[in-house]
């Protein structure tokens, strides 16, 4: 099955700086990687995500890119602010197959990402 | 749009009971839910994948006659802990997504104590 291993575990980082929190998968027919951000006491939600066929995407502050051969994609924050305290997931899934695994995410452990104002 | 619901927030209940956690899709139908365990500062974990109109599939490790799942519409799926014991007590928290491989939609999830 698929692996996704999540670095780092922690991030603290000083409000305007930029955070890197980086993802490798073991399933070369992953597909689609989402990141969640989940906050406090809060639902996961989705901050944004990619599939395989991209190779980078943007949304404002916030960007993904993907490298296929080497199986990794990763999250950058920009110019952090203290409400992007969080924790970040990423995941990884497939859609090869109709049966009940496709679309099963996989997820990382999990980064615990502190601004300091 | 894809709002999902889960129900109770949270709960409290005695060794030996059983108890029912709703989750429903509010504005799409969804063929698939998941069913996650998460752990103080930990990941998700699933638990299963609840499938509508079958079976769910569970993963492994996971107890299927204790944590009995039901996918009754594509609108609904429920887990019921069953005999809780103090170890259950987690936090459970379901997805849904509209079609495979999309954005999970994620209930606010279920603190469950047992006491």
């Amino acid at each position: 099955g698929e692996n996704v291993e999540q670095h780092p575990s922690t991030l603290s980082v000083q409000e305007g700086d930029s955070a890197v929190i980086k993802c490798t998968y073991s399933d070369s027919a992953s597909n689609y990687f989402p990141w969640y951000k989940q906050e406090l006491g809060k639902r996961p939600q989705l901050i944004i995500d990619i599939r395989s066929n991209v190779g980078e995407k943007k949304d404002q502050r916030i960007a993904v890119t993907l490298n296929k051969t080497a199986k990794h994609f990763s999250l950058h924050i920009t110019e952090t602010q203290p409400e992007d305290s969080a924790v970040y997931f990423c995941a990884a899934s497939h859609d090869r197959d109709l049966n009940t695994n496709a679309g099963k995410s996989t997820f990382g452990d999990g980064t615990t990402l502190t601004v300091k104002p | 749009g894809a709002v999902v619901s889960q129900h109770p927030s949270w709960v409290i209940c005695k060794s030996g009971t059983s108890v029912k956690i709703e989750c429903r899709s509010l504005d799409f139908q969804a063929t698939t839910m998941f069913w996650y365990r998460q752990f103080p500062k930990q990941s998700l974990m699933l638990m299963a994948t609840s499938n509508e109109g079958s079976k769910a599939t569970y993963e492994q490790g996971v107890e299927k006659d204790k944590f009995l799942i039901n996918h009754a519409s594509l609108t609904l799926s429920t887990l019921t802990v069953t005999s809780a014991h103090p170890e259950d007590s987690s936090f459970y928290i379901c997805s849904a997504s509209r079609t495979y491989n999309s954005p999970l939609h994620f209930g606010n999830g279920t603190r469950l104590t047992v006491t």
